[in-house]
């Protein structure tokens, strides 16, 4: 079926150092691709987001960049902080889902001291 | 005040027993989704709903139903719960426009079913 791949489940990073999650989707009618941010506790909050027309989209120390031919996209954390320590998500539009948002499985990232 | 507000927030319950988990929210999108999550990673879709008049099952919505009483709100049930449905359960919101749709989610109910 139509899915969302994600990789790895778990990132563990110096502070200062950089961290970079993957995903690769089915859909090469997908369009649009979100990355959520989910702190202890809380919902999964959006941090960023990419759409198919555009190869790369920076905002402060995040980034994602998109390769629609290869069918894969990543995040891109720079500098990272303790308060980066989360789990990510990835997800995209999945037109043969209805249009539905599909999620990857996660990355759970530890920013060490 | 939270858009995005689920009761209750933590429920424990004992197998065979029904119980509701509420969704509401003040953002005023069409589209409302229940999603659980297991200890660990991953978010999977149960149901979701486009508008008041559509109720659609999502891929795992086995044991489970949903009701939209009104555009802000849509509950959850589980007619008879068993202890593999101990899940964080999140609802989410979501409004599709021309960048794309983001969803916003809600501060989770944690259950546990004994």
């Amino acid at each position: 079926g139509e899915n969302v791949e994600q990789h790895p489940s778990t990132l563990s990073v110096q502070e200062g150092d950089s961290a970079v999650i993957k995903c690769t989707y089915s859909d090469s009618a997908s369009n649009y691709f979100p990355w959520y941010k989910q702190e202890l506790g809380k919902g999964p909050q959006l941090i960023i987001d990419i759409r198919s027309n555009v190869g790369e989209k920076k905002d402060q120390r995040i980034a994602v960049t998109l390769n629609k031919t290869a069918k894969h996209f990543s995040l891109h954390i720079t500098e990272t902080q303790p308060e980066d320590s989360a789990v990510y998500f990835c997800a995209a539009v999945i037109k043969a889902a209805g249009n539905k948002l599909t999620f990857g499985g996660g990355t759970r990232v530890l920013v060490k001291p | 005040d939270a858009d995005v507000t689920q009761t209750p927030r933590n429920r424990i319950t004992k197998t065979g027993k029904r119980i509701m988990l509420e969704c509401s929210q003040t953002k005023g999108h069409d589209r409302m989704y229940w999603y659980r999550q297991d200890p660990g990673l991953g978010l999977r879709l149960i149901y979701y709903s486009f508008d008041v008049k559509d109720i659609n099952k999502g891929e795992i919505s086995d044991g489970y139903s949903v009701s939209r009483q009104a555009q802000a709100k849509f509950s959850l049930s589980l007619e008879s719960a068993i202890p593999n449905q101990t899940a964080l359960y999140f609802c989410a919101t979501s409004d599709l426009g021309p960048a794309g749709e983001t969803q916003y989610f809600g501060p989770g109910t944690r259950l546990l079913v004994l």
